[in-house]
């Protein structure tokens, strides 16, 4: 299967500071990533996804960058708030566009 | 809530019964997943219907686990003779599938199973 790891299992910032989660991955032939976000006892949440023809995506105070040379993948939070605690994961799309494959998660944690 | 729905929430059983679990999809949603996730993992791919057809099925899925869509809308996952290392949080997402490869995946709440 691939290979989709996170560099930090946990993670805790202040109110109100940025996060950032970083995420690496194996296969150089993936061309779709996402992030999900999966608080206690709910299903994964989808955050925002990217492409590999693009390296850079922005949403509602998340950024997702995406470096190809390093098969690297970052998901940027702004203004840290209470309610992103949660696991978030990476997910690659398989080849077949049916298949995701899920990293371990980094647990992010936010001090008042 | 996102929409896609799973039943039971909960269900503990003993080690060699059978179990099975409902996923109802958002009603337009023509593409239905079923994962695995245990403690401090992410989800494991199981397998992945188009419409009522199964297309896709991991390795993870043996021979004791099947799934069926028989109508193309919700769909059943069945473990026979569970065991305990059956016991993680079976999650069911459904997407739209069209003429983009890939499409976000919905997730329901999870069914999560305990085997004694």
């Amino acid at each position: 299967g691939e290979s989709v790891g996170l560099h930090l299992p946990t993670l805790s910032v202040q109110e109100g500071d940025n996060s950032i989660i970083n995420c690496a991955y194996s296969n150089s032939a993936s061309d779709y990533f996402i992030w999900y976000k999966q608080e206690s006892g709910k299903g994964p949440q989808f955050i925002i996804d990217i492409r590999s023809n693009m390296d850079k995506r922005q949403g509602q105070r998340v950024t997702v960058l995406l470096n190809k040379t390093v098969k690297h993948l970052s998901l940027q939070i702004a203004a840290t708030q209470p309610g992103d605690s949660a696991v978030y994961f990476c997910a690659e799309g398989g080849n077949t566009g049916n298949q995701f494959y899920f990293g371990t998660g980094t647990s992010l944690t936010v001090i008042p | 809530d996102t929409g896609v729905s799973q039943n039971p929430r909960h269900k503990i059983t003993k080690r060699g019964q059978n179990v099975t679990f409902r996923c109802d999809p958002i009603s337009e949603h023509n593409r239905l997943y079923w994962y695995r996730q245990t403690l401090g993992q992410g989800p494991e791919f199981l397998t992945y219907f188009q419409n009522e057809a199964q297309l896709e099925k991991s390795r993870l899925l043996s021979d004791r686990f099947s799934a069926e869509r028989p109508k193309g809308s919700f769909s059943t996952l069945e473990i026979q003779r569970t065991e305990q290392g059956d016991s993680a949080m079976y999650l069911c997402a459904s997407s739209f599938g069209g003429p983009i490869l890939y499409n976000e995946q919905f997730f329901g709440p999870g069914t999560r199973l305990t085997v004694l």
